[in-house]
C-alpha cells in the first residue's frame, strides 16, 4: 500500500519568512496530493492541492510543486504569519487517502 | 449548507465495552472515509465507502472494527470489545466522488479507560 513521508516534524520560522514542507510517496498510481491544516482541536481543513497532470498550483501565498519521476511534493508558504502557525498534513491518493504523520508550524510574531 | 457531523463528540467506555460512532456527510456527497487520529499523528485510514458498499476497507486494524453505510448516507462505525489503545479521534470525511477535495467532520474522541 501507499506510504507518505513528511518532513521536518517540527519547522519553526520568523513572521515574513518562507516554510517549505516535503513530502515522499512510493505508490506510482498516486494521482491526487492535497494538504490539510488542522489547528489545534479542529478538524483538518484543505488548503490546497494538486493533480499529477500537473507540477505546480499556486494560491496567494501557497504553493505546492510536485514531481512525480522521483515521488515528491512540497509546500511553500510565503509571507509566514503568525495565524500560519498549525499542523500541516500532506496526502496521497489512490483509490483511499495516506497522511504523513504531519509537521508543526510555528510562526514566531 | 451543512457540513460533515459526527456523534458523539466524546466517548467514555470501560474496555471490552461495544461503541458505535456516527457520521453525518454532506448532503450528495458519495464518498465516505473514516480515519482514526492519534495525538500526534496523521489521520490513518480505515474504510471507504462508495455508496452503500466498502470500496476499501483495508485500514481496519482487526475484525473487532467494522463499519456500515445501509442507505448511502450517515454511516456508523462500530467497535467491538474496545480496548485501551482503540482511544484516539475518529474522523470522517466525505466527497463528491472518490478522488476529490475531503471535508471533514469535527471527529469523535473516544477514550477507553
Amino acid at each position: 500500500g501507499e506510504n507518505v513521508e513528511q518532513h521536518p516534524s517540527t519547522l519553526s520560522v520568523q513572521e515574513g519568512d518562507s516554510a517549505v514542507i516535503k513530502c515522499t510517496y512510493s505508490d506510482s498510481a498516486s494521482n491526487y496530493f492535497p494538504w490539510y491544516k488542522q489547528e489545534l482541536g479542529k478538524r483538518p481543513q484543505l488548503i490546497i492541492d494538486i493533480r499529477s497532470n500537473v507540477g505546480e498550483k499556486k494560491d496567494q501565498r501557497i504553493a505546492v510543486t510536485l514531481n512525480k519521476t522521483a515521488k515528491h511534493f512540497s509546500l511553500h508558504i510565503t509571507e509566514t504569519q503568525p495565524e500560519d502557525s498549525a499542523v500541516y498534513f500532506c496526502a496521497a491518493y489512490d483509490n483511499d487517502m495516506r497522511f504523513g504523520a504531519g509537521t508543526r508550524l510555528t510562526v514566531k510574531p | 449548507g451543512a457540513g460533515v457531523s459526527q456523534t458523539p463528540s466524546n466517548k467514555v467506555t470501560e474496555k471490552g465495552k461495544y461503541v458505535e460512532l456516527r457520521c453525518d456527510p454532506i448532503s450528495g456527497h458519495t464518498a465516505l472515509y473514516w480515519y482514526r487520529q492519534s495525538l500526534g499523528q496523521g489521520p490513518e485510514f480505515l474504510i471507504y465507502f462508495q455508496g452503500t458498499g466498502a470500496a476499501d476497507d483495508s485500514g481496519l486494524p482487526n475484525d473487532r472494527f467494522f463499519a456500515v453505510r445501509p442507505e448511502g448516507s450517515v454511516s456508523t462505525l462500530k467497535i467491538q470489545r474496545t480496548e485501551r489503545g482503540d482511544s484516539a479521534v475518529y474522523l470522517c470525511a466525505s466527497s463528491f466522488g472518490g478522488l476529490g477535495e475531503q471535508f471533514f467532520g469535527p471527529g469523535t474522541r473516544l477514550t477507553v479507560l
